[in-house]
């Protein structure tokens, strides 16, 4: 399973745009990239999934350089309520364990 | 959308009583579930896979005999933590997989997790 690093904690304000960058230099050709989003004493919920390029859904978009050895996830114009904890995880989701790196913890400020 | 049920979602109990929590896949079926474990300001540690039909396979560190899981239906699995004690207070998060459908990029789904306090 490939080693992902990310940024411990980022403050944004509302309404700004935010991007958390991932690191995963030994990503292997099956992987694909998978970010959550978890809330306090709840459970991560699915944000947004990829495998090389851009893309994009209605909450986020994800951007992969061609070599797949980091992802930026983009929310746009955040808001309070995006105050959360963001993980990067990198695997073959359909056929392997999934491993939890430290994540980002986004605050934003009114 | 794919949910995963957890419950109970908050449980208190007396040191040395055993705690069942059940994880459901409520509109498909999943034939691996996976328990997870989370302390405050922590990620999530992984403790075992669930397998339906099988044996768990526990990773390293995670007592078996203290954490029995049972996957008996492709819709269940239960977590039982036996002689509990405050050590074991915890947040405990299931997850399960939709089926692949020959499809490798199915994410996981995530139940809301069970606040379990020992005293």
């Amino acid at each position: 399973l490939a080693k992902t690093t990310q940024p411990i904690s980022m403050d944004s304000y509302e309404g700004q745009e935010v991007n958390i960058t991932c690191s995963h230099n030994n990503i292997a050709t099956n992987d694909y990239i998978t970010w959550y989003q978890q809330f306090p004493s709840q459970g991560p919920r699915f944000i947004i999934q990829g495998y090389k390029t851009k893309v994009t859904n209605e909450v986020a978009s994800l951007f992969i350089p061609a070599d797949r050895k980091s992802s930026t996830l983009s929310l746009p114009r955040v808001s309070l309520s995006d105050t959360a904890v963001y993980y990067c995880l990198v695997g073959v989701p359909g056929g392997f364990k999934t491993i939890f790196g430290a994540g980002t913890r986004l605050f934003v400020k009114a | 959308g794919a949910v995963v049920s957890q419950h109970p979602s908050w449980v208190i109990c007396k040191s040395g009583t055993s705690v069942k929590i059940e994880c459901r896949s409520l509109d498909f079926q999943a034939t691996t579930m996976f328990w997870y474990r989370q302390f405050p300001k922590q990620s999530l540690m992984l403790m075992a896979t669930s397998n339906e039909g099988s044996k768990a396979t526990y990773e390293q560190g995670v007592e078996k005999d203290k954490f029995l899981i049972n996957h008996a239906s492709l819709t269940l699995s239960t977590l039982t933590v036996t002689s509990a004690h405050p050590e074991d207070s915890s947040f405990y998060i299931c997850s399960a997989r939709l089926p692949t459908g020959g499809l490798d990029n199915q994410p996981q789904h995530f139940g809301d997790g069970t606040r379990l306090s020992i005293l």
